[in-house]
């Protein structure tokens, strides 16, 4: 079956600007992860929901970040007066629910904040 | 805190030689750990994984990793590496998942 899927792949912004990343995981899993990956770094947890519930966002870096999932599928992270320090890829990844379950990443969004 | 570290950032190796690519955690609770790699231009994907069972854990493309508990290590083995397994690999834990930085493998034919 289909993978998780970003969109768009690559987004270039102006700082200052607001941008909205949309992720579409993979059918039926119940929950659902983003993640901030700078260059030569791993990924960094930002939030995460179960279904359209969002159980932990401790990993969002500042109030400009933003995400939700209103009907437990979809999701968008939003990004509001991007700064340069956002530049990054942001990964999605979604997996079915319980513990140890195997989270499937998408392509992620190449952001850069000129 | 919860943190993973991975000692090597970059290795290099010639086809046929034995890989071990170290990871340490510091956390406590239910153990939940995994290996992903990243093939260049490809999505995250999983090698292994380890929460419970036996300690030694076999995953794809031969690959196998060992959980020791007193020595908080998980760390990555495959006796003969190929060209093929040139990729960054990210070892990682916990039930909100922490990665390490990365190692960067480039594995000459």
């Amino acid at each position: 079956g289909a993978g998780v899927s970003q969109s768009p792949r690559y987004k270039v912004a102006k700082r200052g600007q607001d941008v909205a990343l949309r992720c579409d995981p993979i059918s039926g899993h119940v929950s659902l992860f983003w993640y901030q990956q700078a260059l030569g770094q791993g990924p960094e947890f930002l939030t995460y929901f179960q279904n359209e519930a969002q159980l932990d966002k401790s990993g969002l870096p500042s109030d400009r970040f933003f995400a939700e999932r209103p009907e437990g599928s979809v999701s968008t992270l939003k990004i509001q007066r991007t700064q340069q320090e956002d530049s990054a890829v942001y990964l999605c990844a979604s997996s079915a629910p319980g513990w140890g379950e195997t989270q499937y990443f998408g392509p992620g969004t190449r952001l850069l904040v000129l | 805190a919860q943190s993973v570290s991975q000692h090597n950032h970059h290795v290099i190796l010639s086809e046929a030689a034995s890989l071990e690519l170290g990871c340490n955690y510091s956390y406590g609770g239910t153990v939940n750990l995994f290996w992903y790699v990243q093939y260049p231009g490809q999505h995250l994907q999983l090698l292994l994984k380890y929460f419970s069972g036996d300690p030694l854990v076999k995953g794809i493309k031969g690959f196998e990793a060992e959980f020791i508990k007193s020595k908080f290590s998980f760390n990555l083995r495959k006796p003969s590496v190929q060209w093929s397994d040139t990729a960054e690999y990210f070892c990682g834990g916990s039930y909100i998942p922490t990665f390490g930085r990365g190692t960067s493998l480039i594995v000459h034919p």
